[in-house]
């Protein structure tokens, strides 16, 4: 079955500089790849998502990119803002549709 | 509120009791999951279901027993649990169809005394 790796697990950067979270994956037929957000004491919840079809997707300040080769995708944060800290989970979903989670990536936005 | 409604948010139960936790969704949607999520392993997954019928289990202990009376509508029935059970669990669901990811409830809070 699918496996993800999530790194690093906690993750610090100052006010205004850009994170990155990167997964692995290990099932080369997952084809969809989403990242959740979960805010202290809220659910998880869907910020951007990748088919592997595509390269790069961004959407403002985020952006995920996948390399199917090597079976990794990354999450990338610019200018980060307080409201970015969370805890991050990168999501692979292979073709019998079960999503299996990365372990998750705590980011601490430093003013 | 994303659709997905869990209830309660919170439960405190003893060892020897039995409750159930409830999820529902009004989105349509035709999968629904349960998944635990504790400090040990962020978000578990404990089962799936499908046009109402289970298609995954993960080894779940017995004392775990779900029920999907329809596709809007989750339960997880829960009897005499451990004190290692305390954890958040969350419901989600899906199209199905792999077109989009999840959409999470809020959880429940599950504290065992």
């Amino acid at each position: 079955g699918e496996n993800v790796e999530q790194h690093p697990s906690t993750l610090s950067v100052q006010e205004g500089d850009s994170a990155v979270i990167k997964c692995t994956y290990s099932d080369s037929a997952s084809n969809y790849f989403p990242w959740y957000k979960q805010e202290l004491g809220k659910r998880p919840q869907l910020i951007i998502d990748i088919r592997s079809n595509v390269g790069e997707k961004k959407d403002q300040r985020i952006a995920v990119t996948l390399n199917k080769t090597a079976k990794h995708f990354s999450l990338h944060i610019t200018e980060t803002q307080p409201e970015d800290s969370a805890v991050y989970f990168c999501a692979a979903r292979s073709l019998d549709d079960k999503i299996i989670f990365g372990k998750g990536t705590r980011l601490h936005i430093l003013p | 509120e994303t659709g997905v409604t869990q209830t309660p948010r919170h439960l405190v139960m003893g060892m020897t009791n039995k409750k159930s936790l409830k999820c529902e969704q009004h989105l349509g949607h035709n999968a629904m999951y349960w998944y635990k999520q504790s400090a040990k392993k962020p978000l578990e997954l404990m089962f799936v279901y499908s046009l109402e019928e289970r298609v995954e289990n993960n080894s779940v202990p017995s004392r775990f027993s779900p029920e999907c009376p329809n596709s809007s509508h989750l339960f997880l029935h829960l009897h005499t649990l451990q004190p290692e059970d305390s954890a958040l669990y969350l419901c989600a669901s899906s199209s199905g169809t792999g077109a989009y990811g999840y959409t999470f409830g809020s959880g429940t809070r599950l504290t065992v005394v």
